[in-house]
């Protein structure tokens, strides 16, 4: 059964900083990951979306790799700003089922 | 113009009572979804839903049914609502299933007292 794990759960940073957010899965045979934001108290805004066969996407200035033989993507984010602050979720696609991870709330602080 | 809408925004209703949450998608994607966010934040999805095909989450209680007048809309029907119930609902489409990227709705709290 797939498993999806992002680390850290929460993260603080000064505004400015360049980010990392992690997400890890357990099993590879994935068709995509794809990463989202949520702001509080609404839905799900789609970033990027890595089809299993790219290495990485880029979206201004969000960058999003996927290593899928060690079950693992990365979210970067450039010159963080406070605007960027919300939970940052990545989810696999795996036939017809969809795996989210546990998220990563992430404030920028001005 | 909304890509992807849910009514109610908010729905707060007794024990034992049926509802029902609806969606619209105007991407004219074949493919549907139902997501349960429990008050951890976690998503999981219930069923997806095309035209000719329906996965049930395993987990997902027979007291809930998804139902699709239309390729555009695909409703959640809820029967003998319990506590556990009480969570975010949020619909979400796809072009076609597996490979595509999903967009998601505004979401449905709902409560059960």
């Amino acid at each position: 059964k797939q498993e999806v794990t992002q680390i850290p759960a929460a993260l603080s940073v000064p505004e400015g900083e360049n980010l990392v957010l992690n997400c890890s899965f357990t099993d590879s045979a994935i068709y995509n990951l794809q990463w989202f934001r949520q702001d509080p108290g609404k839905g799900l805004t789609s970033l990027l979306l890595i089809q299993s066969s790219q290495r990485e996407q880029t979206s201004g200035r969000l960058n999003a790799s996927l290593d899928k033989s060690s079950g693992r993507s990365t979210l970067y984010i450039a010159a963080s700003q406070p605007g960027d602050s919300a939970t940052y979720l990545c989810a696999v696609s795996a036939g017809n089922q969809f795996y989210f991870g546990t998220g990563t709330s992430l404030t920028v602080i001005p | 113009d909304t890509a992807v809408s849910q009514t109610p925004k908010y729905l707060v209703t007794q024990m034992g009572n049926d509802k029902s949450i609806k969606c619209e998608q105007n991407l004219g994607h074949d493919t549907m979804y139902w997501y349960k966010q429990d008050s951890k934040k976690f998503l999981k999805i219930m069923f997806s839903y095309n035209n000719k095909e329906l996965i049930i989450n395993e987990t997902v209680p027979n007291r809930f049914s998804p139902k699709s007048p239309d390729k555009a809309h695909l409703n959640l029907h809820i029967n003998s609502l319990e506590l556990g119930d009480s969570a975010v609902y949020f619909c979400a489409s796809s072009r076609r299933s597996g490979y595509y990227e999903q967009y998601f709705g505004p979401g449905t709290r709902l409560t059960v007292t």
